[in-house]
């Protein structure tokens, strides 16, 4: 149980394009959903916080335009990178949980975001 | 705020000898502390978690972690490591709202 599907697990795009990234919580009702950002070697940085039909709280020094989130379900939230840009390269993770705390979070796979 | 050290970055192992990967971690109130494994491009996988109760915890794929109140430590263990052990492992922590901290990780390297 708790499968989180993310997708796609990798893209490769131009410089410029915007690329969407779903999180899928497949079969239990993600009240919270969570993006992460992994550069080579290092551990997980949190980029923000989505609550189903509520905006998404950014982390300090995250642009909110510039990583548009969703989460319209309580299972599914996308992570729009606007205009991207070689810079933005790097390995997306979006991870999934219910309740208020004590209930751990369930991570998908990760996406692979490359920018030429 | 709560924060997470690993004190180990990297731990090289022969496979069927025991590992311990240390962590501690600061708050000023009650967390629940986890710890994932990380395979190549792979998200993270729930190997254990301690929320109350027993303070020795046991996960799958044979590991365990003990968490020390006193010592504000969560350190994870496996008797016996095979090769597919070899992976990262991330230490994390959570307060309220389910929001994680993590450590920097812990590279585990299993050798024949």
């Amino acid at each position: 149980g708790a499968v989180v599907s993310q997708h796609p697990s990798r893209v490769i795009c131009k410089s410029g394009t915007s690329v969407k990234i779903e999180c899928r919580s497949l079969d239990f009702q993600a009240t919270t959903m969570f993006w992460y950002r992994q550069f080579p070697k290092q551990s997980l940085m949190l980029m923000a916080t989505s609550n189903e039909g509520s905006k998404a709280t950014y982390e300090q020094g995250v642009e909110k335009d510039k990583f548009l989130i969703n989460h319209a379900s309580l299972t599914l939230s996308t992570l729009t990178v606007t205009s991207a840009h070689p810079e933005d390269s790097s390995f997306y993770i979006c991870s999934a949980s219910w309740g208020n705390g004590n209930q751990p979070q369930h991570f998908g796979d990760g996406t692979r975001l490359s920018i030429l | 705020a709560q924060s997470v050290t690993q004190l180990d970055s990297q731990v090289p192992v022969f496979e069927e000898a025991p590992v311990e990967l240390r962590c501690n971690y600061s708050s000023s109130v009650s967390v629940y502390l986890f710890w994932y494994v990380q395979y190549p491009n792979q998200g993270l996988q729930l190997l254990l978690k301690y929320l109350s109760g027993s303070t020795l915890v046991k996960g799958i794929n044979g590991f365990e972690a003990e968490f020390n109140k006193s010592q504000t430590s969560f350190h994870l263990r496996k008797p016996s490591v095979h090769i597919s052990d070899t992976a990262e492992y991330f230490c994390a922590v959570s307060r309220l709202r389910n929001k994680l901290s993590f450590g920097a990780g812990t590279t585990v390297t299993v050798r024949a």
